[in-house]
């Protein structure tokens, strides 16, 4: 079965320009979450949707970051202007409602410069 | 607040021995559920376990075991006989009942050496 897809798997890219992440969630699953994992702050949820919905949008670092879900099987993360401490890795996960688990994709290593 | 502490930064050890990682969290709900995730060199996380804060049978997989202690709000995990491929980041991670945020731990590095 295929897992969480999540692309690229690593982008580089110059201080000021638009960066998109995007993730395909398992087949089926409720739940879609963005996270971000730093040296400094370890793994903080950004931001996670129900049904194609955002629930929760608390972590989004600010306004230069947004997220979209528009249909069941896919989701972005944008990011615009980017800046270097928006270097991190950003990882997608899915889950089915209840107590399921959370299962997550390889990542996006992002590099500002 | 929900709080998840790690406080192992780094573990080394030789291949075969046994090796405990320690996980203690703070919360104030009485239903929660507790999760181990293995992050390897790939940089994949890989989903270990779930506990329910209701149930503190200890759980064993293979060489794997975790133990739940309510009463010091810990959650340990456990490799017996450790091996190579076992080296990896570890993480600890407490969800609410109700809630699908999970807050992770600072994470274990665990190193088996040959």
């Amino acid at each position: 079965d295929a897992g969480v897809i999540q692309s690229p798997r690593h982008e580089v890219t110059e201080m000021g320009q638009e960066v998109t992440l995007r993730c395909k969630p398992i087949s089926g699953h409720d739940y879609l979450f963005w996270y971000r994992q730093t040296m400094m702050r370890g793994l903080e949820l950004l931001i996670y949707f129900n049904n194609n919905v955002p629930i929760d949008d608390s972590g989004m670092p600010e306004d230069r970051f947004s997220a979209k879900m528009p249909n069941a099987s896919f989701s972005t993360l944008k990011i615009q202007p980017s800046e270097p401490r928006d270097s991190a890795v950003y990882f997608c996960a899915s889950s089915l409602a209840g107590l399921q688990p959370q299962h997550f994709g390889d990542g996006t290593r992002l590099s500002i410069l | 607040a929900q709080k998840v502490t790690q406080a192992q930064t780094e573990i080394s050890v030789v291949e075969k021995e046994d090796v405990t990682l320690d996980c203690v969290y703070e919360t104030r709900d009485t239903t929660y559920y507790l999760f181990w995730y293995k992050q390897p060199p790939s940089g994949e996380l890989v989903f270990l376990i779930r506990r329910n804060s209701f149930d503190e049978q200890n759980e064993i997989s293979g060489r794997y075991s975790w133990n739940f202690q309510k009463s010091t709000s810990s959650f340990n995990f456990t490799i017996t006989a450790s091996q190579v491929v076992d080296s990896a980041v570890y993480f600890c991670a407490l969800r609410l009942q109700g809630a699908q945020k999970l807050v992770f731990g600072q994470g274990t590095r665990l190193t088996i050496n040959p």
